[in-house]
């Protein structure tokens, strides 16, 4: 699987839009492009995935680029319950695989 | 998705003793999968817990350390034998379904060896 970059931390005012980029330059073709984030000691929740259109749910926006090298994650109204360190995976896509390697992650902090 | 809940939420041992953990889903699965989260770090991947067979472990991990049971689609435990402070971690089950893209992780369990 691809290795991801992403900063060690970002910081987001309540109410504002939080974009976390990602690093993917070694993806291929076969690799889909995974969130999660891990509120303090939590489970990891799923955020969103997608291979290579934007998509969108109920908790986030994913923009790919179309080289497909970067995304950013948007959380659209940031709330003090999104603090939390938010992940970047890339994985491939085949029913045989199904090993998510986390990375260090992004720590997001929401400000009041 | 499906609703997870792993016992122990938490647990405090003595080294040289052994814990098992408990998973189970309100559904059946295809896939359950076991990780650990030692202080600090990030989350990785003991092994794929196998229906009817031996578990499937990665690199750094093994069997008699870290047993694993699978005993149907619902269920899963995974034993860690023989404490040391340094099996002090987070362990996390997860799952997954072959015709969906897209793993869940269970809430965790917390282990401290004294």
């Amino acid at each position: 699987d691809a290795k991801t970059t992403q900063p060690p931390s970002m910081d987001c005012a309540e109410g504002r839009a939080a974009n976390l980029p990602c690093n993917h330059s070694t993806i291929s073709g076969n690799e889909y492009v995974y969130w999660y984030r891990q509120i303090h000691s939590q489970g990891p929740q799923y955020i969103i995935h997608g291979l290579k259109n934007n998509e969108t749910n109920e908790m986030a926006s994913l923009i790919i680029t179309e080289d497909r090298k970067s995304s950013t994650l948007i959380l659209p109204h940031a709330t003090l319950r999104d603090t939390a360190v938010y992940y970047c995976i890339v994985r491939v896509r085949a029913l045989s695989n199904y090993k998510l390697t986390f990375g260090k992650g992004t720590l997001l902090t929401v400000n009041p | 998705s499906a609703v997870i809940s792993q016992k122990p939420s938490r647990d405090i041992c003595q080294r040289g003793t052994s814990l098992t953990i408990q998973c189970q889903v309100d559904s059946q699965v295809t896939m359950m999968f076991w990780y650990r989260q030692q202080p600090g770090q990030s989350l990785t991947l003991i092994a794929t817990a196998n229906q009817g067979s031996e578990a499937t472990y990665e690199s750094g991990f093994v069997i008699d350390k870290f047993p694993i049971s699978r005993p149907n689609l619902t269920f899963s435990t995974l034993t860690v034998s023989n404490m040391s402070p340094e099996d002090s971690s987070i362990y996390l089950c997860s799952v997954a379904w072959t015709e969906r893209e897209t793993q869940y992780f269970g809430p965790g369990t917390r282990l401290l060896v004294l």
